[in-house]
């Protein structure tokens, strides 16, 4: 079946530090790859995505490449600042499934 | 914006009673999901829709049912709350193309005491 493996948080960096959250994922096929930002008390909202290997999805500074040969989608900003606090969700959909696979979410906090 | 509206945003319930949790989306989109989310589990599909009646079951469908008479609402129903239900409920939508997003609601949150 399909999975996502997230690296544990929480992560603490200080503004303007650089991030990566790691991603990794079992799948049938060639899945579509996303992620996700939930902000506190609100819905999850797509940050990237990349449907392809060597795809780089890139939004608001962050940046994932799709790695097929390592199975992964890490999830990198050079400087991150306050506003980037948040919870960040690596995602697949894995051929013709209707439906996203979740990871477990890396909660990120950045102190000024 | 997606035009989703989860109702009520939250509630406190004992265990043993029926709880409906609505999802309203203005927009007429076919798919609507709803999932749980858990520290450590992240979110967790519940069940999904395909359509109107069209509905199937996601990995944690125990103790939950659905029901979708109208595109635009999406129901999800506890008939009999236990406290292992006590979570952040989210309905999603999916726009678009196969490839296309899901567009999450704000959420319910729901304690079983």
């Amino acid at each position: 079946g399909n999975s996502v493996t997230q690296m544990e948080g929480p992560v603490t960096l200080s503004e303007e530090a650089f991030l990566t959250i790691n991603c990794t994922y079992t799948a049938t096929g060639y899945p579509s790859l996303f992620w996700y930002v939930q902000y506190p008390g609100e819905g999850l909202q797509l940050l990237l995505k990349a449907t392809k290997a060597d795809d780089k999805g890139s939004n608001k500074g962050f940046e994932a490449t799709y790695r097929k040969e390592t199975t992964s989608f890490h999830l990198e900003k050079g400087s991150v600042q306050v506003s980037d606090s948040a919870v960040y969700f690596c995602a697949l959909r894995s051929g013709s499934a209707r439906q996203l696979t979740f990871g477990s979410g890396t909660q990120l906090t950045v102190l000024p | 914006d997606a035009g989703i509206t989860q109702s009520p945003r939250h509630k406190v319930t004992e265990t043993g009673t029926p709880v409906t949790l609505r999802c309203h989306q203005t927009e007429n989109h076919r798919y609507m999901y709803w999932y749980r989310q858990d520290p450590g589990h992240g979110l967790r599909l519940i069940h999904y829709s395909y359509g109107v009646k069209d509905t199937d079951k996601g990995e944690v469908s125990d103790g939950y049912s659905v029901s979708r008479s109208k595109t635009e609402d999406f129901l999800l129903t506890l008939e009999s709350a236990t406290s292992s239900q006590t979570s952040v409920y989210f309905c999603a939508i999916k726009t678009g193309a196969s490839d296309s997003p899901l567009h999450f609601g704000n959420g319910t949150r729901l304690t079983v005491t």
